[in-house]
């Protein structure tokens, strides 16, 4: 069964180091999704694509945070410097149609677990 | 703005029993609601769904309701099994955006 890949699965670092993550979403799906959940909250919207086309970035904190999907299948979620308060999981999601159109489900991905110290 | 609300954190029934999650919504462009189930360490997996024409739709032992008028839907699990037990997110999308808003999530015991 096709998954939505994503590592590091788990990262540990220091405030105001650089961390990256990496999402492989399932083949031939066109919308990606990064999503981070803090702990006891439920999962919010970082950045969606279409393609390579960022669709709403509305809450992904600019500054410090950026995403690409250059070639329009894999994506990197970069923050730089991390702060304490971005510990969470982030979660990767992609569909082949959007939510709303037919089933419009999300396929996740596992998630990568950021701590900073 | 919580657009998307669960505001039980808990729910604990007995294997066998029903479990009723319940979720309410603010936004009337909303149109199409998932469930999402949760495992620790894993991602959300898809449940179910009902779009805001009906205001039902079954799937084994899952049943979605909708009330449209209230802004409410709530998840029927009959019978509930002990394999059951995770957070269950509710989320919302309007119309052909793509974007899912999630509540923050309940979690399931069910005991054996």
């Amino acid at each position: 069964e096709a998954e939505v890949a994503q590592s590091p699965r788990y990262k540990i670092t220091e405030k105001s180091q650089a961390v990256a993550f990496w999402c492989d979403p399932i083949s031939g799906h066109a919308t990606l999704y990064w999503y981070r959940q803090i702990l006891g909250q439920g999962p919010e919207l970082l950045v969606q694509f279409q393609d390579e086309s960022v669709v709403d970035d509305s809450q992904l904190p600019k500054d410090r945070f950026s995403a690409e999907r250059l070639k329009g299948v894999d994506s990197t979620l970069k923050i730089q410097p991390a702060e304490l308060g971005d510990s969470a999981m982030y979660l990767c999601a992609s569909s082949g149609r959007l939510a709303g159109a037919g089933t419009g489900e999300l396929f996740f991905g596992e998630g990568s677990r950021l701590t900073v110290l | 703005d919580q657009q998307v609300k669960q505001n039980s954190p808990s729910l604990s029934v007995q294997e066998g029993r029903i479990s009723i999650l319940n979720c309410d919504y603010t936004n009337s462009m909303f149109d199409y609601f998932l469930w999402y189930k949760k495992y620790p360490a894993e991602g959300p997996t898809f449940l179910i769904s009902i779009s805001s024409i009906k205001d039902k739709n079954e799937d084994g032992r899952f049943t979605v309701f909708l009330n449209k008028s209230a802004k409410h839907l709530s998840l029927h699990i009959v019978p509930s099994q002990p394999g059951d037990s995770a957070v269950y997110f509710c989320a919302a999308t309007p119309s052909n955006t793509g974007k899912l808003i999630f509540g923050q999530g309940t979690t399931l015991q069910v005991k054996p």
